[in-house]
């Protein structure tokens, strides 16, 4: 059980254009999912969590007009990267908290790697 | 500055050896706390959860926790080639769900 699918695993895309990424709780619902980013041999750094029916809370530095996120379902949240530029290349996981489950016990998806051109 | 920091390594141990790893943490108030471990070009994955003092066993692993020192740890008992990885600390303040991760631990496990 507890099992998160990305969409897509890797994308490339050209600079100035505009990527979605899904992350789905397959077996289980999630009120509560968060977005992270991980540069290579970094560790991952929250960007923003992500509530289903309500607007998400993006960390300090995160620009929410960039990366768009919305979580119309208990078992869907998607972040859209607007006008991706090369520095936003990078590992992108999601994250799903399961409702009424041990708190703060997150499975991850497997992750969005996104190259930008 | 809330801050969760680790060895970044690399620890080596032969095959059939325990490894250690450590973590400490500045926020006195967290109140769960979490080991991942993460191959290279993959997501973390859940290995042990701990949230109040002392030691948690699951199979070859063993967390420990003492919240007066700050401080986490996770053996790996009989450690195996397969147990290379990179090893994530997380922690989980009061008030919320926000996880601070560490930047990770990588250990090698020689054959």
């Amino acid at each position: 059980g507890a099992v998160v699918s990305q969409h897509p695993s890797r994308v490339i895309c050209k600079s100035g254009t505009s990527v979605k990424i899904e992350c789905r709780s397959l077996d289980f619902q999630a009120t509560t999912m968060f977005w992270y980013r991980q540069f290579p041999k970094k560790s991952l750094m929250l960007m923003a969590t992500s509530n289903e029916g309500s607007k998400a809370t993006y960390e300090q530095g995160v620009e929410k007009d960039k990366f768009l996120i919305n979580h119309a379902s208990l078992t869907l949240s998607t972040l859209t990267v607007t006008s991706a530029h090369p520095e936003d290349s990078s590992f992108y996981i999601c994250s799903a908290l399961p409702t009424g489950g041990p708190i703060y016990e997150q499975y991850f998806g497997p992750g969005t790697r996104l190259t930008v051109t | 500055q809330k801050e969760v920091e680790q060895n970044s390594g690399p620890l080596s141990v032969p095959e059939g050896a325990i490894a250690s790893l450590n973590c400490t943490y500045s926020d006195r108030g967290s109140q769960s706390f979490f080991w991942y471990r993460q191959y290279s070009g993959k997501s973390p994955e859940l290995i042990m959860s701990i949230y109040s003092n002392g030691d948690k066993e699951d199979g070859r692993f063993t967390a420990q926790l003492n919240k007066a020192s700050q401080y986490v740890s996770l053996l790996i008992r009989d450690s195996q080639p397969s147990d290379s990885a990179t090893y994530l600390c997380a922690v989980t303040g009061t008030g919320g769900f926000k996880t601070i991760f560490g930047a990770g631990t990588r250990l090698f496990v020689k054959a």
